[in-house]
């Protein structure tokens, strides 16, 4: 059973500071790896997929990469504002659904 | 473009009653489609999922159970609720499975069970 970890579960940072938020799974054998953001009270609002094949993926001041081998995905926000205050969640996809991580909760201070 | 419509976005229901929400897709066929719950500060939780027409899996043995009587529609029913539903539930789709499926939410119903 695929097991997904997101380290830490929160963060407080001052803006314009980066942000490294973390995600393990136990199970290297994923088709993609998806990162989520959601607002308190909101559904989810897909960031970036990253296929299996893949090392990285950037979209604006967001860029992922992804070490299949090791199970592990790394989320930097550059620069961050108090508009990225949100959590994130990393999920995996696998067989035929997604398998999420509790989650990492960032505020960042103006 | 695809959209998702999930309703109601909140919900207040006494114990013994029963559930439905619903979940549909526009601008894609023969969609992937997926129930979510998420509990408070803890991950989500696949309920069920289907791959087609009357196709349900189920994840977890629960109170809860699923239809789909159109391509694009996706039921989420409860005959008698327990105080354990409340929670966040989110539906989901995607296309067919691959290195580019991406999965795209609903914007959730917050239930609560009283």
């Amino acid at each position: 059973k695929q097991e997904v970890t997101q380290i830490p579960a929160a963060l407080s940072v001052p803006e314009g500071e980066n942000l490294v938020l973390n995600c393990s799974f136990t199970d290297s054998a994923i088709y993609n790896l998806q990162w989520f953001r959601q607002d308190p009270g909101k559904g989810l609002t897909s960031l970036l997929l990253i296929q299996s094949s893949q090392r990285e993926q950037t979209s604006g001041r967001l860029n992922a990469s992804l070490d299949k081998s090791s199970g592990r995905s790394t989320l930097y926000i550059a620069a961050s504002q108090p508009g990225d205050s949100a959590t994130y969640l990393c999920a995996v996809m696998d067989d035929y659904k997604l398998s999420f991580g509790a989650g990492t909760t960032v505020t960042v201070r103006a | 473009s695809q959209t998702i419509h999930q309703w109601p976005a909140t919900l207040v229901q006494p114990v013994g009653s029963p559930l439905s929400l619903e979940c549909t897709v526009e601008g894609t066929s023969n969609p992937n489609l997926y129930w979510y719950r998420q509990a408070a500060g803890r991950g989500l939780q696949l309920l069920f999922y289907s791959v087609g027409i009357g196709q349900i899996s189920s994840e977890v043995p629960q109170n809860l159970s699923a239809s789909r009587p159109q391509d694009r529609q996706f039921i989420l029913s409860s005959k008698k609720l327990l105080l354990s539903d409340s929670g966040f539930y989110l539906c989901a789709w995607s296309v067919r499975l691959g290195v580019n499926t991406e999965a795209f939410f609903g914007q959730g119903t917050r239930l609560t069970v009283v």
